[in-house]
């Protein structure tokens, strides 16, 4: 089954302690991305991939790092995470970010940072 | 960069009642335009999406969205909606290798 994974699905975690969120997709896209979903604000772009070792700012990088080793994983990295981080996170992943190319977009990781 | 502007962010409707979102953009290059739907606690999936030929495009579920390329806009039009339609519903342009959502619509279809 064509699927983006993330893990984990939830997370409580305490201010400065680094976390990664895991995201993987089985249907050999080269665009991945991430997202943040904040109510009111709708989704932003944290960081953007088009292909292995090759990634791009978004709308609200400060704060999180992103590495792209393998095609298929594109890990979300928090390094010191703040109470501001707190929100819904989402992957997603696209065959190419030019033309009609649908995103597909993970289950989401609810994080909260305290 | 593209930017998506939604408007009426809560919306409240019986069933049967018909439903428009309205979606404006702007962007200045050839744009793909995209309507996604979130239902309760799943993640996001895609309604329908235009990219190019008829400006009027038919998505899952009799969701249907007319481009408008004067206006900058890709309102989303369901005639008659069910209950199962709560959910909240986000527009998007892609462009510029990104895709730029709108802040959705959180729609709530009363039984």
């Amino acid at each position: 089954e064509a699927q983006v994974t993330q893990n984990p699905r939830y997370l409580i975690t305490v201010t400065g302690k680094k976390l990664t969120v895991t995201c993987s997709q089985n249907m050999n896209h080269e665009y991945m991305s991430w997202y943040r979903q904040d109510p009111g604000l709708g989704l932003r772009q944290i960081y953007y991939s088009m292909n292995v070792e090759v990634t791009d700012k978004g709308d609200v990088p400060e704060g999180y790092k992103v590495s792209r080793k393998e095609k298929r994983n594109f890990p979300l990295i928090l390094e010191s995470p703040s109470p501001n981080q707190t929100s819904l996170y989402f992957c997603a992943s696209s065959f190419s970010p030019r033309g009609p190319y649908e995103q597909y977009f993970g289950p989401g990781t609810r994080l909260t940072v305290t | 960069a593209q930017s998506v502007s939604q408007h009426n962010h809560h919306v409240i409707l019986s069933e049967a009642a018909s439903l428009e979102l309205g979606c404006n953009y702007s962007y200045g290059g050839t744009v793909n335009l995209f309507w996604y739907v979130q239902y309760p606690g799943q993640h996001l999936q895609l309604l329908l999406k235009y990219f190019s030929g008829d400006p009027l495009v038919k998505g899952i579920k009799g969701f249907e969205a007319e481009f408008i390329k004067s206006k900058f806009s890709f309102n989303l039009r369901k005639p008659s909606v069910q209950w199962s339609d709560t959910a909240e519903y986000f527009c998007a342009v892609g462009g510029n290798n990104r895709l730029a959502f709108g802040k959705g619509n959180q729609v709530v279809v009363i039984p």
